[in-house]
């Protein structure tokens, strides 16, 4: 199994753009990568998913170079609201998610 | 609102209690999970189900029993409890057991259950 390596925490004030760089160096060929934001006392949500280049859908961006050992997700003029622990994930699709691991993420505080 | 729903969500029980959590969705989903978040700890995942069956178990301690008796609920049965399982108990569904192409394998998980044993 690919193992992710991300930031124990970041900071950031609002309105700035924000990404956070996952390592996954031994990712495997039918592999995805797939975050999630978890926030106090809630279950983690699914954010986005990508395979290579860059997805964008209304919440954040994944950009995921040639050679995939890493990924970085954007998160464009965040708020306050998005103070959270961010997952990032790597998996084959094709085997459901028991096999996905949740590390300890990246705790992203946003200041005022 | 995920559309999946944890009841409850605090319970306090002592260690010679029995109790059970449970899980509802209505997503149309045919796999749902139990997982584990203790304090500063990534999530475990305890329990797998697909289609009602129970795919995966990670060693989990028998004092935690599963049961899926339809693919919209689960239960986690709690019996004889050590202070060390508290913790926030999270179930999720998705969509399939293994993931089709073009589905991403989501997971959606409810609010969860935040168990003190005392």
């Amino acid at each position: 199994l690919a193992k992710t390596t991300q930031p124990i925490s970041m900071d950031s004030y609002e309105g700035q753009e924000v990404n956070i760089t996952c390592s996954h160096n031994n990712i495997a060929t039918n592999d995805y990568i797939t975050w999630y934001q978890q926030f106090p006392s809630q279950g983690p949500r699914f954010i986005i998913q990508g395979y290579k280049t860059k997805v964008t859908n209304e919440v954040a961006s994944l950009f995921i170079p040639a050679d995939r050992k890493s990924s970085t997700l954007s998160l464009p003029r965040v708020s306050l609201s998005d103070t959270a622990v961010y997952y990032c994930l790597v998996g084959d699709r094709r085997f459901g998610n028991e096999k996905l691991t949740f590390g300890t993420g990246t705790r992203l505080t946003i200041i005022p | 609102e995920t559309g999946v729903t944890q009841t409850p969500r605090h319970l306090v029980m002592g260690m010679t209690n029995k109790k059970s959590l449970k899980c509802e969705q209505h997503l149309g989903h045919n796999a749902m999970y139990w997982y584990k978040q203790s304090a500063k700890k990534p999530l475990e995942l305890m329990f797998v189900y697909s289609l009602e069956e129970r795919v995966e178990n990670n060693s989990v301690p028998s004092r935690f029993s599963p049961e899926c008796p339809n693919s919209s609920h689960l239960f986690l049965h709690l019996h004889t409890l050590q202070p060390e399982d508290s913790a926030l108990y999270l179930c999720a569904s998705s969509p399939a057991g293994l993931a089709g192409a073009g589905d991403t394998g989501e997971l959606f998980f409810g609010e969860g259950s935040r168990l003190t044993v005392l």
